[in-house]
């Protein structure tokens, strides 16, 4: 298995622009989470989804964030206008059960 | 506020040496927690679960549960400099990880 895939790794954008961040999940995982790392806040739930709905998004910082899990294979953040204070590291996760998740690798957002 | 509290660190042991790493939480609810060890630039690894109070071993590892005390720790034996990276405690109920604690381990 290739476990949770993310792209793109790395991502440089200018104030204003939109962003969208991808995941592919594990297959058969049947939960899904964003988080955000930042060194000042650590690693903060953006939202989870369970069977391709969204369950919890009380961690979405504002209204310039959205989510969305078309199906079982695909999910994307999206950011819009991105703003200098959202670069961080934006992780996917995916599990199956009460196991424990499984990381993507991360995008690192730089906006200038 | 469901939160996960660890001392952010530094933690500094000699090779060779226990290394324990700590975790509180505050969400009575909660009954399963995780282990997560960090590379720095690396996403985070699970290492251990743990669903019931007492102990489990795993290797080097061993993760203690005290649900009375709302408390987690995380036993590393025979720590090795590899051993060095962010320790990240985690709630399986919320889904919230703690602030994560620095071990650094010197030959």
């Amino acid at each position: 298995d290739a476990g949770v895939i993310q792209s793109p790794r790395h991502e440089v954008t200018e104030m204003g622009q939109e962003v969208t961040l991808r995941c592919k999940p594990i297959s058969g995982h049947n939960s899904l989470f964003w988080y955000r790392q930042t060194m000042m806040r650590g690693l903060e739930l953006l939202i989870y989804f369970n069977n391709n709905v969204p369950i919890d998004d009380s961690g979405m910082p504002e209204d310039r964030f959205s989510a969305k899990m078309p199906n079982a294979s695909f999910s994307t953040l999206k950011i819009q206008p991105s703003e200098p204070r959202d670069s961080a590291v934006y992780f996917c996760a995916s599990n199956t059960g009460d196991y424990g998740y499984t990381f993507g690798s991360g995008t690192r957002l730089t906006v200038v | 506020q469901k939160e996960v509290e660890q001392n952010s660190g530094p933690l500094s042991v000699p090779e060779g040496a226990i290394a324990s790493l700590n975790c509180t939480y505050s969400d009575r609810g909660s009954q399963s927690f995780f282990w997560y060890r960090q590379y720095s630039g690396k996403s985070p690894e699970l290492i251990m679960f743990i669903y019931s109070n007492g102990d489990k071993e795993d290797g080097r590892f061993t993760a203690q549960l005290n649900k009375a005390s709302q408390y987690v720790s995380l036993l590393i034996r025979d720590s090795q400099p590899s051993d060095s990276a962010t320790y990240l405690c985690a709630s399986g109920q919320n889904f919230v990880f703690g602030p994560g604690t620095r071990l650094s381990v010197l030959p």
